[in-house]
């Protein structure tokens, strides 16, 4: 199976900062990567879609980058509601997977 | 409006059985997958493995292959996911999500709330 490893794992960060973070696959997923956004308690959030692809509706300072093995989401100026734990997943296939997750907190 | 509702909080003993439901509308209940989804305490998101209700066609994480069931009644539009013999291990947030395209194995745009299962 394919396995998804993000970093950082936890990153503190100040409200206007840009932020990154990378998912690397094990072996190449084309751009079959999507990101998500979740907050405690509720269900995750799809942010970007094939890679780089914007979700309808998610403001423009998220954006995706990368294919085959190494990809990466950026927010360009972090807001206060971007607080929140953020997670990539590998899709389009019958075996899917998420990466551990990467937790955004204030510095 | 399409929704996927998911049923309440369920505590159980180690060695009960359980299934939990995920009840789909708004859209053709028959066309899309159902995927599950598990969140242990504190932790990640794992997938557990996904059905087409129109034809039950069910996979599975291998991490997961025997240890549940995925299962539909596309009568009632429902999912569900069951345990013969829960051990304490299964405490976590369950959550199912239908991908974006119909038929396909798409992003997930639509979730259920979530189904907390506690066993102890």
């Amino acid at each position: 199976d394919i396995q998804l490893t993000q970093s950082p794992s936890t990153l503190s960060a100040s409200v206007g900062d840009r932020v990154t973070i990378t998912c690397r696959a094990s072996q190449s997923i084309s751009s079959w990567l999507a990101w998500y956004q979740q907050k405690p308690g509720k269900a995750p959030k799809l942010l970007i879609y094939k890679a780089s692809s914007l979700e309808s509706g998610v403001p423009s300072r998220f954006s995706g980058s990368g294919s085959g093995t190494e990809f990466t989401l950026t927010i360009s100026s972090l807001q206060p509601d971007d607080f929140a734990t953020y997670y990539c997943h590998h899709y389009n296939t019958y075996s899917q997977t998420f990466g551990q997750g990467t937790k955004v907190g204030i510095k | 409006e399409v929704q996927l509702v998911q049923s309440g909080a369920a505590v159980k003993k180690p060695g009960e059985s359980l299934k939990i439901s995920c009840q789909g509308s708004g859209y053709s209940f028959t066309s899309y997958w159902i995927a599950w989804v598990r969140q242990m305490p504190g932790r990640g998101l794992e997938w557990m493995g996904i059905i087409y209700p129109g034809d039950s066609d069910t996979r599975y994480s291998p991490s997961f292959q025997g240890q549940v069931t995925i299962s539909a009644d596309k009568s009632i539009s429902t999912a569900y996911l069951q345990w013969s013999s829960l051990k304490a291990s299964d405490t976590a947030m369950y959550f199912c999500a239908r991908p974006r395209a119909d038929g396909g194995l798409d992003v997930y745009d639509i979730w259920g709330q979530g189904t907390l299962v506690t066993v102890s």
